[in-house]
This record gives structure tokens, C-alpha cells and sequence, in this order.
């Protein structure tokens, strides 16, 4: 699976949107890239994913470049609930593979009143 | 509720005494899997399933075993528990391949 690179932390004014970027450079045709996010030691959550074309749900959006090699995250309205380490995965799902989701450090978002 | 229910939720256990970790998803998941996490080295894959009765490994397998007998459950068994297997642990299931997981709680465990 790809590696991705995201910066360590990220400060975000409550109310104002939050754009946690990702980058992939390495990423294959039938990968897709995901989001999750952690709050403290909670289960990890997850937030949206796509493939090559930008995603929106009820949590975020999701912009992928057209040569898929980096993301954005967008909370639009990011509230002191967001406070969490936000994580991009890029992932294999089809084929044999069970598509292990390989987290790293991802980004320690701090969204401040 | 759509969940995955783990228990449980912390557990102090001693050296070398058999343990096991139930999950349990209410969404007919076809996919669970086990990850544990530690500081400084994130969450990492211990074992997955596919189906009733097609389990793998994942990155750190050693010294667990899992079962999935039944499609709702995948307990994590700790035949001889050592201290470095305190960790957190999680649980998680997907509809598809695809889909994104659902995880559980989390589970503490404390081997002394």
C-alpha cells in the first residue's frame, strides 16, 4: 500500500473550516484513500474515502487532485468536538487483498474556541 | 444500534493465564479484524477475517489466536499472555471490502 505524508499538527478556529491535507505520491490506480479520525483513545472513526472523484457526506468532504498524488480533508464547520488525530489511508480493496488499513502518525487537529 | 461491542472494556491479567477478548458487530459484516495500539507505534493489524471461518494474519500475529466461528463474532484469544502484549486493543468490522470500518470501544489490557 501507499505511504502517505500528512503534517503532525494542525490548529483550526472553532466555526471555520478545517482542510487537513494529505499527500500520496505513490498511490496505484486501484487504490482509494480514507479518512479517519481518533479521538483520544476511542475507537477510531471513519469519516469518508474515495477513489479518484471528490466525495461529500454529512461528516466532511473529500478533494482528491486529478492526479490523485494528494487530498484534502475539509470539516467545513469544525467544532471543539473535532479536537482529534485525523488519519489519510490509501488502501487496496480489490483483488486478493483484504486491504489492511495501515494508519500513521496522521494529524493531531486542535480546534480552539 | 449499529455497533461492534468489545469485552471487556479493561482487564488486568497476570503472566501466562489464558484470556480471551470478545467482539461482537450487529450489522452482518462480512469483514472483522483486530488491530492493537501502542505509543509511538500506532495501530497495527494483529489478525482479519473474511467470512466464517477464513481467518489471516495480519503484521503482528504472534501470540494470538482468533476464531470466527459465527459471522456476528471474532473473539481474540491470548493463550499465554506476556507483558509485552499490554496494549489497547480494537476491534472492527466493514460491510465490503470497500467500506469503511466501524470499530469498537476498545479493550485495556494489563499483563503484570
Amino acid at each position: 500500500d501507499a505511504k502517505t505524508t500528512q503534517p503532525p499538527s494542525m490548529d483550526c478556529a472553532e466555526g471555520r473550516a478545517a482542510n487537513l491535507p494529505c499527500n500520496h505520491s505513490t498511490i496505484s490506480g486501484n487504490e482509494y484513500v480514507y479518512w479517519y479520525r481518533q479521538i483520544h483513545s476511542q475507537g477510531p472513526q471513519y469519516i469518508i474515502h474515495g477513489l479518484k472523484n471528490n466525495e461529500t457526506n454529512e461528516m466532511a468532504s473529500l478533494i482528491i487532485t486529478e492526479d490523485r498524488k494528494s487530498s484534502t480533508l475539509i470539516l467545513p464547520h469544525a467544532t471543539l468536538r473535532d479536537t482529534a488525530v485525523y488519519y489519510c489511508i490509501v488502501r487496496v480493496t480489490d483483488g486478493g487483498s483484504q486491504g489492511n488499513l495501515i494508519f500513521g502518525k496522521g494529524t493531531k487537529l486542535s480546534v480552539k474556541p | 444500534e449499529a455497533q461492534v461491542t468489545q469485552n471487556p472494556r479493561y482487564l488486568i491479567t497476570v503472566t501466562g493465564k489464558k484470556l480471551t477478548v470478545t467482539c461482537s458487530q450487529n450489522m452482518n459484516h462480512e469483514y472483522m479484524s483486530w488491530y492493537r495500539q501502542d505509543p509511538g507505534l500506532g495501530l497495527r493489524q494483529i489478525y482479519y477475517s473474511m467470512n466464517v471461518e477464513v481467518t489471516d494474519k495480519g503484521d503482528v500475529p504472534e501470540g494470538y489466536k482468533v476464531s470466527r466461528k459465527e459471522k456476528r463474532n471474532f473473539p481474540l484469544i491470548l493463550e499465554s499472555p506476556s507483558p509485552n502484549q499490554t496494549s489497547l486493543y480494537f476491534c472492527a468490522s466493514s460491510l465490503t471490502r470497500r467500506d469503511g470500518y466501524t470499530f469498537g470501544s476498545g479493550t485495556r489490557l494489563t499483563v503484570v
